[in-house]
């Protein structure tokens, strides 16, 4: 099942700062953020894991909250380079030493001048 | 250079026809996955692999088969049972850790067209 992301868009002006937030109905293992630009493949961005631990971009940061099963990704002082899809994904063991990663439908930024 | 390269970029096919798009990565990743992408749908789990002549299906396997006989490849055979094929087909790899799948790699993707 697809965690859900919250906005589906935002268009904000360079400077400004934004959230973008991610939950799910089933108990999250770990989230992935991830960036898509138009016409381009994803880039990650940052894994959060259970227990804090967190892996990724210097300027972003996020939070990832277990009990409420929720993900928010913070963008400070955004850039016109901050333009394009983020999507969220949860993983979950499948077994085997195998994961699920499910992503989400995405919340598309637009940053202006 | 090392990453994972996807082709064709573009393909067109009859209704009826299977078709098979490529997917190799030179970055010894043990963890391979496919993608399918709509607008406003996402990225949606096709199928996904650890570890060679192993996989799993996704959340959306029907109509669609892969294989994985060597680390590198994992083609995906988009067959004439899949209903609504016209999509854009994106395949990724990872370095598996104990705790998570890890960061993805993805390629620049497949448009697959159905006339």
């Amino acid at each position: 099942q697809q965690p859900v992301q919250s906005p589906q868009a935002v268009i904000l002006r360079e400077g400004e700062d934004a959230v973008i937030n991610c939950s799910s109905s089933k108990a999250l293992y770990s989230v992935h953020w991830y960036r898509q630009k138009h016409g381009e493949a994803p880039v990650f961005l940052m894994i959060l894991l259970k227990g804090g631990e967190q892996k990724g971009h210097e300027k972003i940061s996020a939070s990832f909250n277990e009990k409420k099963q929720q993900s928010s990704l913070y963008l400070t002082a955004s850039q016109l380079s901050y333009s394009g899809t983020y999507f969220c994904g949860t993983a979950k063991p499948s077994g085997a030493g195998s994961y699920q990663l499910t992503f989400g439908k995405g919340t598309k930024l637009s940053v202006i001048p | 250079d090392g990453g994972i390269t996807q082709s064709p970029k573009y393909l067109f096919r009859k209704e009826g026809q299977n078709v098979t798009l490529s997917c190799e990565q030179n970055l010894n990743h043990d963890a391979m996955y496919w993608y399918r992408q709509d607008p406003g749908q996402g990225l949606r789990l096709i199928y996904y692999s650890q570890i060679v002549n192993d996989f799993q299906k996704g959340d959306i396997a029907e109509g669609y088969s892969v294989s994985r006989e060597k680390k590198e490849s994992f083609p995906l055979t988009v067959t004439s049972a899949q209903k609504n094929p016209t999509a854009f087909y994106l395949c990724a790899s990872s370095i598996r850790t104990v705790k998570d799948p890890g960061e993805l790699f993805f390629g620049e993707g497949s448009r697959l067209t159905v006339l």
